[in-house]
């Protein structure tokens, strides 16, 4: 079956500092790429995708790349901020109808 | 909660009760989804309904059961074979077709007392 891996599982930033997360895939049908953001015991909200015809998007401090080829998508943040600590999980979508979301990584950012 | 409704919040069951989570949605899509989250964990896929009067079983659909009667809704129901159900549960809608994300409700969490 379809198996996506997310690392790290846990990271800690400086406030300021950059944070990459990456997530690896297995299905090469998957065209859709989403980053979810859920804070503590609140619903997943969608905070950034792309799309496989694209390598890179980006929107203010956020930005998402893909290697289509190598099956990984990553989210990277600059300049955070301890808003921005959350669980963030990458969906890759696995069919026409479903995602499979990876195992979550928990970003702490540090005053 | 931008479009797509659950209720209750809080739910408690006891052994052997089946219960019912509602999910509503006014934002016209198509798909709609269950999701249960363990507590430090992700996402797993329990059913989800691409159209009216049709859904399909995710990863965990054991003591679980869906009905699509309506566009708007798509209620879960938690059934006494379902042993460990303490979890926050997550519903989802799509427009049609997996490439727009999901919108998510706010969750129920619900406990075994």
């Amino acid at each position: 079956g379809e198996n996506v891996e997310q690392h790290p599982s846990t990271l800690s930033v400086q406030e300021g500092d950059s944070a990459v997360i990456k997530c690896t895939y297995s299905d090469s049908a998957s065209n859709y790429f989403p980053w979810y953001k859920q804070e503590l015991g609140k619903r997943p909200q969608l905070i950034i995708d792309i799309r496989s015809n694209v390598g890179e998007k980006k929107d203010q401090r956020i930005a998402v790349t893909l290697n289509k080829t190598a099956k990984h998508f990553s989210l990277h943040i600059t300049e955070t901020q301890p808003e921005d600590s959350a669980v963030y999980f990458c969906a890759p979508q696995s069919g026409t109808y479903k995602y499979i979301f990876g195992t979550g990584t928990r970003l702490k950012v540090l005053a | 909660d931008g479009g797509i409704t659950q209720s209750p919040k809080y739910l408690f069951r006891k052994e052997g009760q089946n219960v019912t989570l509602s999910c509503e949605q006014n934002l016209n899509h198509d798909a709609m989804y269950w999701y249960r989250q363990d507590p430090g964990q992700g996402l797993r896929l329990i059913y989800y309904s691409q159209i009216v009067n049709d859904f399909q079983k995710g990863d965990i659909a054991e003591g679980y059961s869906v009905s699509r009667e309506k566009k708007e809704s798509f209620p879960l129901t938690v059934t006494s074979a379902q042993k460990n159900p303490t979890a926050f549960y997550l519903c989802a809608s799509s427009p049609q077709g997996a490439s727009y994300g999901y919108t998510f409700g706010s969750g129920t969490r619900l406990t075994v007392v």
